[in-house]
């Protein structure tokens, strides 16, 4: 199956500080992406979809000031967590979509943990 | 209309048994139904699919049921091993724009 690679797989910051998680496609171009939240022993939560080159589409509930979504090449989609608080921290997931076959694939999440 | 609805909520199986987790879903313009297995800390990984023109798929130990009358399918994991407990999320989505909707998720646990 197709490649997908999160990146750090564990962070750690300090209160009020931004991360910034990258997400890529190996071995296929992925006009779309999408970044889940997940909580302990939950579903996988939507938080947005990236798009190549225009603005993501939010999630209802979901603070795009605070979720910087970045699609800005076909293999690369940044989340960038702005001024994080305690209760941001939780395990984000990203997923690139093989377009002609609706094939979803995962990367390997990020732990982030605010301090 | 975009529910997939997955049981049971957790599942305990002795090794060498069949663990069966079961979906339904809403949508009839579904045409894609993945299902993943996710470890403590991972990502979800992708495990085994199946389009609505099949009835039954199988891959090794994994076999995907499908009634597409019944709008429901299932997975089947034969021999289970102490190696397959985690957490499986079934799904529903396709190729006509759809958002992919996960399920619950269940977890497996396998005694040995």
């Amino acid at each position: 199956g197709a490649v997908v690679s999160q990146h750090p797989s564990r962070v750690i910051c300090k209160s009020g500080t931004s991360v910034k998680i990258e997400c890529r496609s190996l071995d296929f171009q992925a006009t779309t992406m999408f970044w889940y939240r997940q909580f302990p022993k939950q579903s996988l939560m939507l938080m947005a979809t990236s798009n190549e080159g225009s603005k993501a589409t939010y999630e209802q509930g979901v603070e795009k000031d605070k979720f910087l979504i970045n699609h800005a090449s076909l293999t690369l989609s940044t989340l960038t967590v702005t001024s994080a608080h305690p209760e941001d921290s939780s395990f984000y997931i990203c997923s690139a979509i093989l377009t002609n076959t609706g094939e979803l694939f995962f990367g390997e999440g990020s732990r982030l943990t605010v301090l | 209309q975009q529910q997939v609805k997955q049981s049971p909520q957790s599942l305990i199986v002795q090794k060498g048994g069949i663990s069966i987790i079961n979906c339904a879903y809403e949508n009839t313009a579904f045409d894609y139904f993945p299902w993943y297995q996710q470890f403590p800390g991972k990502g979800p990984a992708l495990l085994i699919a199946i389009r609505p023109d099949v009835s039954e798929k199988k891959e090794g130990r994994f076999t995907i049921s499908f009634n597409k009358s019944a709008k429901q399918f299932s997975l089947h994991i034969m021999d289970s091993q102490p190696g397959d407990s985690a957490t499986y999320f079934c799904a529903a989505g396709g190729t006509g724009g759809f958002k992919t909707i996960f399920g619950a998720g269940t977890r497996l646990f396998v005694k040995a």
